[in-house]
């Protein structure tokens, strides 16, 4: 069954410092979300993305967050200048059209010290 | 704005039986879809299974079976003959339906969770 690949699984860095999380939805998926999952609380939606353009965002993202579907596989969540409270379970998900459930993938473990 | 609650913290089930998550939510739309996530310990999210609010007809997958009261705004998975790998948190989700291509699609709400454990 397809997949949607997140990596990498487990990230630390320092706070102030800028993280790349690297995502490769399924290939004939046409939507891309983050969500992100802060240790013990709900999941929360950041952003989602079509047509090379973010659709609909969050209050949570903010300047500090971008995403960039640089090629024709890969999806990327940038987290600039990196905070403690950033630390939290960052989920990439995909669906082929608007009205189809999402598939997750596996996340990606940000921890920020 | 749409709302998703589940006021069961934690559930525990005997291998082998019957246990009932509960969600309800609240929303003034009328079409949209609900879900149920898994989460097992390795902390992805797994569907488990997907409901139409259009369809009256309460979906079923295996052993997992909703109940969709739609007037009620409820929205209660059944897992039958329990397994102790159905051990994980599950979280129930609402979007509402995308009218068009492009555009905002609706994100996902989730509720904060049930962690179900499954005695051998």
């Amino acid at each position: 069954e397809p997949e949607v690949t997140q990596t990498p699984s487990h990230q630390v860095t320092q706070m102030g410092q800028e993280v790349i999380l690297r995502c490769v939805p399924i290939s004939n998926h046409l939507y891309f979300y983050w969500y992100r999952q802060i240790l013990g609380q709900k999941v929360e939606f950041l952003v989602s993305f079509y047509n090379n353009e973010i659709s609909e965002k969050s209050e949570i993202f903010d300047d500090q967050f971008s995403v960039e579907r640089p090629d024709g596989s890969n999806f990327t969540l940038k987290i600039r200048s990196t905070k403690l409270e950033d630390s939290a379970m960052y989920f990439c998900a995909s669906s082929e059209e608007y009205y189809y459930g999402y598939t997750f993938g596996s996340g990606t473990r940000l921890t920020v010290v | 704005a749409q709302t998703v609650t589940q006021s069961q913290p934690e559930m525990s089930v005997q291998e082998a039986e019957t246990v009932t998550l509960s969600c309800t939510y609240d929303t003034s739309e009328s079409d949209y879809y609900l879900f149920w996530y898994k989460q097992p310990p390795s902390r992805q999210m797994i569907l488990v299974i997907r409901q139409e609010a259009y369809k009256q007809q309460n979906a079923t997958e295996n052993r997992f079976s909703v109940n969709f009261q739609k007037a009620a705004k409820s929205f209660s998975l059944k897992i039958s003959d329990s397994q102790l790998g159905d051990a994980a948190m599950y979280f129930c989700a609402y979007r509402r339906r995308a009218l068009n291509y492009g555009g905002s699609q609706g994100n996902l709400i989730f509720g904060k969770g049930t962690k179900l454990s499954v005695k051998p």
